[in-house]
């Protein structure tokens, strides 16, 4: 099966509000990424963790390889924020495997 | 500060065409060098990474290729295109060590063979 699973596949959030993406990982994990894809395809790396957690204005996003997940979590979202979100896991041999995406939508 | 460049911005291919797409990193020596591609909704799957030029190992075959002429150049290429061939290319590179670092991506090429 998949080594990283994300979730939700999709999203849906009104302006100023928040929630929490996630990935689970069925493998031990050295360390995790996190990006944001937007509408033109461009990749923005929001968070590389190797443990713990790290917060950067409205984001925040924790790495747990004890327990073999990381969330992202936003709040007070923006229209800016509308994209899609993945999480890049760096396995025991140092191969990178991503999740499939949670694609991000906020409205007004 | 590092930028990186990919060209071209976008394609339209004949099948059987040949292809070579191109990236560049300014701003950083002896990066880590990575092709990703994306199918149109997909996640993203690392097709070949570089620590050194000269030097590219394939991580996925999809009838690509990859090559390091230089520090920082990574030119991805085939010799006649597949439909399969269509999506997104990535580049990205890395300090440290091998997919052990942030990652940072070029803007991409998207690629549509017809």
């Amino acid at each position: 099966g998949d080594q990283v699973e994300q979730s939700p596949s999709a999203l849906s959030l009104h302006e100023g509000t928040g929630s929490a993406l996630r990935c689970n990982f069925t493998t031990t994990m050295r360390a995790v990424q996190w990006f944001q894809q937007n509408s033109r395809g461009s990749l923005i790396n929001l968070f590389y963790l190797a443990s713990g957690t790290k917060e950067n204005g409205r984001l925040k996003s924790t790495f747990n390889s004890k327990e073999s997940y990381s969330t992202l979590h936003i709040r007070d979202a923006q229209l800016e924020d509308s994209g899609t979100y993945f999480c890049a896991a760096e396995d025991s041999n140092y191969q990178l495997i991503w999740g499939s995406g949670t694609k991000l939508i906020i409205k007004p | 500060a590092q930028t990186i460049h990919q060209w071209p911005v976008a394609e339209i291919k004949a099948v059987g065409s040949p292809l070579s797409l191109g990236c560049t990193i300014k701003g950083k020596s002896s990066p880590n060098l990575y092709w990703y591609w994306q199918a149109t909704g997909g996640t993203l799957q690392q097709l070949f990474y570089s620590i050194t030029v000269g030097q590219v190992e394939s991580v996925v075959q999809l009838n690509l290729s990859a090559s390091r002429p230089k520090d920082d150049q990574f030119i991805l290429s085939t010799e006649k295109l597949l439909l399969s061939h269509s999506g997104f290319y990535l580049c990205a590179w890395s300090g440290l060590g091998l997919n052990q670092d942030t990652q940072y991506f070029g803007p991409g090429t998207r690629l549509l063979v017809l």
